[in-house]
């Protein structure tokens, strides 16, 4: 039961510097996203993709980028990170059915951008 | 704008005390509203999903209640290992989930 992995846990970049964080599932979910969590700001959504070929912008998607290739596999890019992209990221996925929309979580990513 | 906001922020009981965390909602087209579960250093753990308001959802000493504006979590008789945040989230239509900034809920032995 693997569930939502990602890798790696923790990942120190100098700025200007840029990396793929990476997110698969195996429970062949068609809704994958990213979420970074800040102290006192909550999850925020980065992006999200309805299902492999779509994906879409959510509240602060500013310095990264997505793809959906496959249904498993949902990378997230920091093209040139900076300090301000500091923060624990996650990701997590939900089957979009009628009264099964829950949210399944990875263990997150811890970022620092020094 | 779509917003999720919860009290208290930080919450203290003696174990065996009973008490409740709200989460308010301003969204337009709510699909559903969630409970989770955040420990140190891990990602969230789902609880509960409440879809329509007078609904509620019960498990072990946790039981969740939505209204049309806001949701409670209760918890009866806490135990120190009740101990973590909690957090609210909603799912709005445009298939975006928004989360609440959560309660840190530590219960004393």
């Amino acid at each position: 039961n693997a569930g939502v992995t990602q890798t790696p846990k923790f990942q120190v970049l100098k700025t200007g510097q840029s990396m793929t964080l990476q997110c698969a599932q195996d429970m062949n979910h068609e809704y994958m996203s990213w979420y970074r969590q800040d102290p006192g700001m909550g999850l925020r959504l980065i992006h999200y993709s309805v299902g492999a070929g779509i994906t879409d912008q959510g509240e602060v998607p500013n310095g990264y980028n997505v793809s959906r290739s496959t249904t498993e596999d949902f990378p997230l890019r920091l093209l040139s990170a900076a300090p301000s992209q500091t923060s624990v990221y996650f990701c997590a996925s939900s089957s979009f059915g009628a009264t099964n929309e829950k949210l399944f979580f990875g263990s997150g990513t811890q970022l620092s951008v020094l | 704008e779509d917003q999720v906001t919860q009290s208290p922020e930080a919450l203290r009981l003696q174990e065996g005390e009973s008490s409740s965390l709200n989460c308010s909602y301003t969204v337009s087209g709510l699909r559903g509203l969630f409970w989770y579960r955040q420990d140190p250093g891990k990602g969230p753990e789902f609880l509960f999903t409440l879809y329509s308001a007078g609904e509620e959802k019960e498990k072990e000493r946790l039981k969740a209640t939505l209204t049309k504006k806001e949701s409670f979590l209760h918890i009866t008789a806490p135990k120190p290992e009740d101990s973590a945040t909690y957090l609210c989230a909603v799912l709005v239509t445009g298939n975006q989930f928004y989360f609440g900034t959560g309660t840190s809920l530590t219960v004393i032995p």
